[in-house]
């Protein structure tokens, strides 16, 4: 089956840390990504992992292990503009390329 | 660079009614996706066109179908709407040879049938 897991809701205060957790089973996986929605607004995207591994970039770091079917994005010195949903998204292998299959979004709340 | 752009913004229509949704790809995609998202969900995919035929699609009823043009812009239609059918109605562009395959997504049209 297909089953992609995050957290419903995550509240951290402005300046903190906050790690969002995503598991996932899926029939094949080539690639993870994350993307930030605002509401109201499109998604955009964060980042995307292939390898096993930690990617930084800026204040945001995602790590993906592929064995265990697990993914997480990190979010430091949080601002307030972070507030947002954050999705996690997979592709599947083979001739699926572009297929995004989507969790339900973890949607922060960063609090002064 | 103009990125994705999506008509109309908002729409309401009435059940059993039949909708056409627009997509314009970011300059250079040649490959348009289109999600369905239903309020606090994540985006669910339902269909991909490349080269002007659906190449991918996911678990969605023929009341959805789409078309894509030489330009590589896109529709999506809906027949026989249901109440069921209102979310936001996202297209994602990408470039097929593009190694990250990374998408980018327009900002919507809200569709509500009443």
């Amino acid at each position: 089956g297909q089953n992609i897991d995050q957290p419903t809701e995550m509240t951290a205060t402005e300046g903190a840390i906050v790690q969002i957790n995503c598991t996932y089973q899926t029939s094949g996986f080539n690639g993870l990504f994350w993307y930030q929605q605002h509401a109201g607004e499109a998604p955009t995207f964060l980042s995307y992992n292939v390898l096993d591994g930690l990617e930084e970039k800026g204040r945001f770091s995602s790590f993906l292990s592929r064995s265990k079917g697990y993914s997480y994005l990190l979010l430091k010195e949080l601002q307030m503009k972070d507030s947002a949903s954050y999705l996690c998204a997979v592709t599947p292998g083979g001739g699926s390329w572009g297929k995004l299959q989507f969790g339900a979004g973890t949607q922060v709340v960063v609090t002064p | 660079d103009a990125g994705v752009t999506q008509s109309p913004t908002h729409l309401i229509k009435t059940r059993g009614q039949q909708v056409t949704l627009r997509c314009s790809p970011k300059s250079g995609h040649d490959t348009v996706s289109w999600y369905q998202q239903a309020l606090g969900q994540g985006p669910q995919f339902i269909f991909q066109y490349y080269e002007e035929e659906e190449r991918q699609r996911g678990n969605f009823p023929d009341r959805f179908s789409g078309h894509q043009f030489p330009n590589y812009s896109s529709e999506l239609n809906v027949n026989a709407l249901l109440l069921g059918d209102s979310a936001l109605y996202l297209c994602a562009s990408s470039f097929e040879n593009r190694a990250s395959y990374e998408q980018y997504f327009g900002p919507g049209t809200r569709l509500t049938v009443t």
